[in-house]
């Protein structure tokens, strides 16, 4: 069973970066986009971005093209979300998704990480 | 800028069915747009419905359904059950790599 687990709560300063990491275990790792979805606080799910770990360029969604890097790393099966000049509306659940190879859909999730920005 | 819509908020009494949609705000959706749907309860990530408009994730009961309705993809869940109470998200596949998710539907039972 594909498991996405992801790293701890994080706690970051206005203009600081973040980076959240996502370990894909259970199945097959390179082949497989992963995703990265945000949840801000009573609000609904927005994608931010993705990669195939085996082609290592991500795509992201133009709203974070310029503060927004996704990596990915095959040898450790872990896919990585960077977030740079943070601020407070970037206070959020960050989640990794895993996208299936058919019909374009996110089969997997991982647990979520809270991203808090604060003074 | 694409916009993918649901409605806010709908409600739906304990067994009556209820049909939530997603559309465009320019356009109408098809199957080329791969539309999933997630349930996703509070503090929990979402849980994976439907995916390529009518198939039915692994272990998800059959009272959910998916289709295309008119110009709009649509989830219609048959007997409505007080855990069925959540958020429900569809998302639509733009190509290259591009998913849009929609803002959601709050669905309440009572």
């Amino acid at each position: 069973q594909v498991q996405l687990v992801q790293s701890g709560a994080e706690v970051k300063k206005p203009g600081s970066s973040v980076k959240v990491s996502c370990k894909a275990s259970g199945g097959p790792f390179s082949s497989y986009a992963i995703n990265w979805v945000r949840q801000a606080p009573g609000h609904g799910l927005e994608w931010m971005g993705g990669i195939i770990p085996v082609l290592g360029s991500a795509i992201y969604a133009q709203k974070f093209e310029d503060r927004l890097t996704i990596t990915a790393d095959e040898s450790t099966t872990t896919a990585y979300m960077e977030l740079s000049s943070l601020r407070s509306e970037d206070t959020a659940v960050y989640y990794c998704a895993r996208e299936s190879n058919i019909a374009w859909y996110f089969d997997y999730w991982g647990q979520g990480t809270l991203v808090t920005v604060s003074s | 800028q694409t916009v993918v819509t649901q409605e806010p908020s709908f409600s739906v009494s304990p067994g009556g069915t209820v049909t939530l949609t997603c559309g465009l705000s320019s356009g109408s959706v098809s199957t080329n747009y791969y539309p999933s749907w997630y349930q996703q309860t509070p503090g929990q990530a979402p849980r994976t419905l439907i995916y390529n408009t009518n198939t039915r994730s692994s272990g998800v009961p059959d009272r959910f359904s998916g289709s295309i309705l008119g110009n709009k993809a649509a989830l219609t869940i048959t007997g409505a059950q007080a855990d069925d109470a959540c958020d429900y998200y569809c998302v639509l596949y733009m190509g290259s790599g591009i998913s849009v998710f929609g803002g959601g539907t709050k669905l309440t039972v009572l």
